[in-house]
């Protein structure tokens, strides 16, 4: 079955420390994974694509991994502010692109 | 730019009654999607277009009709609104890869 895990269901951090989100994934055959924040009261927006063949990619202070062998994808965010709490959603994409699978997402707090 | 425009922001409707959530796209997209999100529970996918003149289940399609008679509308209806039909729903619709969202509407049925 098509799955997406993600963990912690939910964060609390300082403003400025570091933290990392995961994400597990079931789905075959896979093509790509992405990464989306969704603010409060607002529609989700994508921060980063991760595809078969890469291992790491950054957006600012967002670095996104994948490791295909083990169905695993991690989001790190650096030095966090404020504006970083959010909801992030991790979301398969099967290879024929027809399926986009949802994990249930990690609510961030990131408090002063 | 547009982008992806839901109509209403939020809405409170009595049990049995119908409804139509409204969702319109300006960036020539074909496929459109309509999904739920409740707490604890993620976003789940109610029903899909993948090109004007076609629609297709989701996970969660009963209670629920679409139609995609243009490329831009996908217009969402609640036949007899139920209260477990209360969330905030989301519209989306996608090039190919990245998929764009609504801001969603909020509705509680009482």
């Amino acid at each position: 079955k098509n799955q997406v895990e993600q963990s912690p269901q939910s964060l609390i951090i300082l403003e400025g420390k570091n933290c990392t989100l995961q994400c597990n994934y079931t789905v075959s055959p896979f093509s790509n994974l992405r990464w989306y924040k969704q603010d409060t009261g607002r529609g989700p927006v994508s921060l980063t694509i991760m595809t078969f063949s890469e291992n790491t990619k950054s957006n600012g202070r967002y670095t996104a991994t994948l490791d295909a062998d083990t169905k695993q994808s991690s989001l790190h965010i650096t030095a966090s502010q404020l504006s970083d709490s959010a909801s992030y959603i991790c979301v398969a994409y099967n290879q024929a692109g027809t399926a986009l699978i949802f994990g249930k997402g990690t609510t961030l707090s990131v408090s002063s | 730019t547009a982008g992806i425009t839901q109509a209403p922001t939020s809405q409170i409707l009595a049990a049995g009654r119908s409804m139509t959530l409204r969702c319109t796209q300006d960036m020539r997209h074909n496929a459109m999607y309509w999904y739920r999100q409740d707490l604890g529970l993620g976003l789940r996918l109610i029903h899909y277009s993948n090109t004007a003149g076609t629609t297709g289940k989701g996970e969660v399609p009963d209670g629920y009709s679409v139609s995609r008679a243009n490329t831009d509308d996908f217009p969402l209806t609640l036949a007899s609104a139920v209260p477990s039909q209360t969330s905030v729903y989301f519209c989306a619709s996608r090039p190919s890869i990245e998929a764009f969202f609504g801001q969603g509407t909020r509705l509680t049925v009482v």
